[in-house]
């Protein structure tokens, strides 16, 4: 178990350019999760996958934001025309079926729109 | 909807004092209640959780939280403060039985004085 990883750790991009990300979780987690987390606030949720299939996403999550988990085993999080307002930290998170099961967090990406 | 309450921006506290840190949830069904404690530039690490049963429950570090269903609370303590559980507390929260979403507060500061 070498824990939920996140690449890159730091993205420092101009407004419009187009930014992805990348979360690796737990092998044996079936539920990956993505969240954004600004300065002063506990995260927020962005949406959720069951294996590859995206079941509950945010309004949060823009039309420019999209994600994916193509097979079933490590996420991508992709945002379109980036906007001052998308810098922050996105985390990613993966967890057992069991609603009760603790997620386990990656370290994070944080993004810096300028 | 649900949400979670932390109504301390900011807990000091001496070295080898008791700690609280407050949480108050709000959710239609029954709870499930988590905390988390992030370190600077870390993603957020688990430390306890109350599922169902005894509404003391124990966790890492020397860490518990009470559980309290009238007063729909579920307060973060310890006995004796180290300087090292300086971090950010937040506390979260799912529904049992509906939404596989989780609610995070928006975290208190802990500073532990030597």
């Amino acid at each position: 178990d070498t824990g939920v990883s996140q690449d890159p750790r730091h993205k420092i991009t101009k407004r419009g350019q187009n930014v992805t990300f990348r979360c690796d979780p737990i092998s044996e987690h079936n539920r990956l999760y993505w969240y954004r987390q600004t300065l002063g606030q506990g995260p927020e949720f962005l949406t959720y996958f069951q294996n590859e299939a995206q079941l509950e996403k945010s309004r949060l999550l823009s039309d420019r934001f999209s994600a994916e988990r193509p097979k079933g085993s490590f996420s991508t999080l992709e945002i379109q025309r980036t906007e001052q307002g998308d810098s922050a930290m996105y985390l990613c998170a993966s967890s057992g079926t069991d609603p009760s099961y603790e997620q386990y967090f990656g370290p994070g990406t944080r993004l810096t729109v300028t | 909807a649900q949400s979670v309450a932390q109504p301390e921006d900011q807990v000091n506290v001496a070295e080898g004092n008791p700690l609280t840190v407050k949480c108050t949830y709000s959710v239609s069904g029954n709870p499930y209640l988590f905390w988390y404690v992030q370190y600077p530039n870390r993603g957020l690490q688990f430390l306890l959780k109350y599922i169902t049963g005894d509404n003391l429950v124990k966790g890492s570090y020397g860490f518990e939280a009470e559980f309290n269903k009238s007063q729909t609370s579920f307060h973060l303590k310890k006995p004796s403060a180290l300087v090292s559980d300086s971090a950010l507390y937040f506390c979260a929260v799912r529904d049992a039985g509906g939404y596989q979403k989780v609610t995070f507060g928006t975290g208190t500061k802990l500073q532990v004085i030597p």
